[in-house]
């Protein structure tokens, strides 16, 4: 099956500093990626979706000057979090897709913004 | 916009019993994908099986099986003989037709297998 990759698996950072997590699909090419967030017990939340080559789309309510995504290739996407606070810490995880519909999940990454 | 809804926050199993966990969906699209995922305590998510809206048969999956009402919008997952290993979140989700269309997921149900 495809498999997606997330890097790195936990941060801790400093309110105020950014982190970058890493979405990477390993076998396969992912023309869309998509960021979720997930707080503890509940669902996942879809931020954004990113297609190769051009700006991601965020969902309504999701700043994009803050959770900033790249997309330069068609195995990598990006999360920033800029300016990082404490109301910042979830879980966030990727999905790729490919040339049919399905999604494939990455493992997901736990922020910790102190 | 479409909507997903689990009205089953939690539920519990004995260990080899079944277990029915609902949902139910709502959309005006006439293409389109539903799924259930599994998130243990790991948190990856697991795609457990999914279902072709145009497709009246009931997609199975070894011991996972559905029950697709399209007139109802009703989408709900059977678990035969249950595992310990099955005791986790399950997310039911609907994607639109087409390439690279986004999921909507429901708020989940946690469930328990017990011995």
């Amino acid at each position: 099956g495809a498999v997606v990759s997330q890097h790195p698996s936990r941060v801790i950072c400093k309110s105020g500093t950014s982190v970058k997590i890493e979405c990477r699909s390993l076998d396969f090419q992912a023309t869309t990626m998509f960021w979720y967030r997930q707080f503890p017990k509940q669902s996942l939340m879809l931020m954004a979706t990113s297609n190769e080559g051009s700006k991601a789309t965020y969902e309504q309510g999701v700043e994009k000057d803050k959770f900033l995504i790249n997309h330069a290739s068609l195995t990598l996407s990006t999360l920033t979090v800029t300016s990082a606070h404490p109301e910042d810490s979830s879980f966030y995880i990727c999905s790729a897709s490919g040339q049919l519909y399905e999604q494939y999940f990455g493992p997901g990454t736990r922020l910790t913004v102190t | 916009a479409q909507t997903v809804t689990q009205s089953q926050p939690e539920m519990s199993v004995q260990e080899a019993e079944t277990v029915t966990l609902s949902c139910t969906y709502d959309t005006s699209e006439s293409n389109y994908y539903l799924f259930w995922y599994k998130q243990p305590p790991s948190r990856q998510m697991i795609l457990v099986i999914r279902q072709e809206a145009y497709k009246q048969q009931n997609a199975t999956e070894n011991r996972f099986s559905v029950n697709f009402q399209k007139a109802a919008k009703s989408f709900s997952l059977k678990i035969s003989d249950s595992q310990l290993g099955d005791t986790a979140m399950y997310f039911c989700a609907f994607m639109k037709g087409g390439t690279a269309s986004k999921l909507t997921f429901g708020t989940g149900t946690r469930l328990q297998v017990t011995l």
